[in-house]
Order: C-alpha cells, then structure tokens, then sequence
C-alpha cells in the first residue's frame, strides 16, 4: 500500500519569503512522486515529478523538490514566492512494480497564501 | 490541442436520478481514471481502466459505474444519485507508463439535492 502525508492544510507566506510544503510519502516499492498545483476553478496542472534520476528535481514556475529517500520525503519549495503562487497543492505518489498498476495516491493538499 | 475535455462543467440533480459525466482525451492515452475531489480529502480515486474493455475499482468505487468501449472515451455513471456524492468529479489519463504524469481535465461540479 502506499500514502502520502501532507503536513500543515494551510500555509501562509509573504510575497518574496521562501516556500516550504511538505509531502512524506510510504511505498513498498520504490516510487514515482509528483507535485501538482490546482488553481481555484481549475483542473490540477503537474509542477515537477520524481522518476528515480536526479534526486533534486527542478519544474516549472521556479518551484523545486528534493527526494530523500532516508526520510521519506520530497518537499516543495520556491526561494521566492509571488502572489501568483497562491493555490493548492498536492502531493502525489504512484507505486513503481508491484500488481498496483501504478495507481496514483493523493495528498490531502495544501492551501498556500501568499500576503503582499 | 483539446487535452482532456469533461462535460458537462455543472450540473445539480434530485436524489435517485441518474446521469453520466463524460470523459474524453485526444491523446490516445491507455490509461485513464476518475477521482472525486471533497474539501480537506484531496483526491480520491473511483474507477480506472488500464485500456479500452478493462476497468478496475480504485478506492470509492460504490455508487459508480464506468466502461470503456474506446480508448478515447471513459464515461462515469452515477445510477441513483445521493446528497454524497455531491463533490467535484475530475477525469485524468496518461500513457500507459507508470511514471508518467496524469493529465487533468478541468472537473465536473457535481450538486445533489
């Protein structure tokens, strides 16, 4: 079986401090983790995605996660953060092997605000 | 290049109708699967179907009905609506390689009464 934790529903940031959400993950197997963005009204857009390569992974809109396997992690930050950032966002983990036909399993999410 | 396109984007039935979300990619994707989305739940999976006549349950399968006669299309079947499954219904697909990301269709905004 596999589960992903998302720690803390709501973060709340200041235009230009750090990003930080956290995603701890368990998997039997080895796993692919992806970080999606859901803006309000919209369907989920994928920001980056770990497939067993490079255990930092860069994607799209200045956002970046580090898999670390020793802690079962793979948290999302950005340096800076724009008031464009604000929305929610998942974790998500899909098992690599196994009989599980790599079904994709969600996070809770994680709401981010950011002030100006 | 339309993605994956749901129709229709609202919709509010009575208790006990019945009605289909429909579901359709233009990326000849072999796998496609349904999720509802509910406040503080995240995502949570119906039904997939790794290819056209196969489909499985995923983890919130009761009430639901799907098929696949085509690999283009994967329609939903709510066959008696309850209060429920009031929720927002998305449609995803990928290739059929696991560590391939899921495309997202935009969701159905689903009201029962």
């Amino acid at each position: 079986a596999q589960s992903v934790t998302q720690l803390g529903s709501h973060v709340s940031v200041s235009e230009g401090a750090l990003v930080l959400l956290r995603c701890n993950y368990s998997s039997s197997v080895p796993p692919y983790l992806f970080w999606y963005v859901q803006y309000p009204n919209q369907g989920l857009q994928l920001l980056l995605k770990y497939t067993s390569a490079a255990t930092l992974v860069k994607g799209i809109n200045g956002f970046e996660a580090e898999f670390k396997k020793s802690e079962t992690s793979f948290h999302l930050t950005k340096p800076s953060a724009h008031m464009s950032d604000a929305a929610e966002y998942f974790c998500a983990v899909s098992a690599a092997g196994g009989g599980s036909n790599y079904k994709l399993t969600f996070g809770k999410g994680t709401l981010l605000t950011v002030n100006p | 290049n339309a993605g994956v396109t749901q129709t229709p984007k609202f919709q509010v039935l009575k208790t006990g109708q019945s009605m289909t979300l429909q579901c359709a990619q233009d990326m000849n994707h072999e796998y496609m699967s349904w999720y509802r989305q509910d406040p503080g739940m995240g995502l949570r999976l119906i039904h997939y179907s790794v290819g056209a006549g196969i489909t499985d349950q995923g983890e919130v399968p009761n009430g639901y009905n799907v098929s696949r006669s085509t690999t283009e299309d994967f329609p939903l079947r709510l066959l008696s609506a309850a209060p429920s499954q009031t929720s927002v219904y998305f449609c995803a697909s990928r290739t059929g390689t696991g560590y391939q990301p899921q495309h997202f269709g935009d969701g159905t905004r689903l009201s029962i009464l």
